[in-house]
């Protein structure tokens, strides 16, 4: 099946801090990825819809300019959690749907597990 | 609104004891459903979908989902359940929209004794 590498898989970082995850499709090319992430014991929550060449659609009550979405190619998409708070700790997963096999699933990364000291 | 229930937060068996986790939909038109596994501290696996076709869908480890449209259910199943099975399991629906995203029931934790 189509692989999606999520890096890092853990990040520690100071208050105040950005931090970047890379999500790469690794033997497909994805116009669409999506960010979601997952507080403990709770579903996934969709973040954004990440569209290569163009602007991240955000979903409601996401603050765009806090989690920095970057689709620069077929391949690669990065969130950037900028000047991170301990509330933004969580797991943040990404996720692709391979281009022209439109049979609906996605391909999930890894993980990243952020914790904002 | 479009959305994914499991009413279930735990589902505890034995070894060897089939398991069924719960899932219902509600979407309008003909929804693709999925089943994801999760393990600890992981991403998501892909178990299986249903798209269209037989209602009984066969997907990895063993597991099949049976598609019932007039109770708008997807419950997954296994016939015999290993302590490996033990994980967080997600259904999700995508609504017939191309290229829009799953959304996710709250999970079912299985916990398979031996």
């Amino acid at each position: 099946g189509a692989v999606v590498s999520q890096h890092p898989s853990r990040v520690i970082c100071k208050s105040g801090t950005s931090v970047k995850i890379e999500c790469r499709s690794l033997d497909f090319q994805a116009t669409t990825m999506f960010w979601y992430r997952q507080f403990p014991k709770q579903s996934l929550m969709l973040m954004a819809t990440s569209n290569e060449g163009s602007k991240a659609t955000y979903e409601q009550g996401v603050e765009k300019d806090k989690f920095l979405i970057n689709h620069a190619s077929l391949t690669l998409s990065t969130l950037t959690v900028t000047s991170a708070h301990p509330e933004d700790s969580s797991f943040y997963i990404c996720s692709a749907r391979a281009e022209g096999l439109d049979t609906g699933e996605l391909f999930f990364g890894e993980g990243s597990r952020l914790t904002v000291l | 609104a479009q959305s994914v229930a499991q009413p279930e937060d735990q589902v505890k068996v034995a070894e060897g004891n089939p398991l069924t986790v719960k899932c219902t939909y509600s979407v309008s038109g003909n929804p693709y459903l999925f089943w994801y596994v999760q393990y600890p501290n992981r991403g998501l696996q892909f178990l299986l979908k249903y798209i269209t076709g037989d209602n009984l869908v066969k997907g990895s480890y063993g597991f099949e989902a049976e598609f019932n449209k007039s109770q708008t259910s997807f419950h997954l199943k296994k016939p015999s359940a290993l302590v490996s099975d033990s994980a967080l399991y997600f259904c999700a629906v995508r609504p017939y929209q191309a290229g829009t995203a799953l959304i996710f029931g709250k999970g079912t934790t299985l916990s398979v004794s031996s």
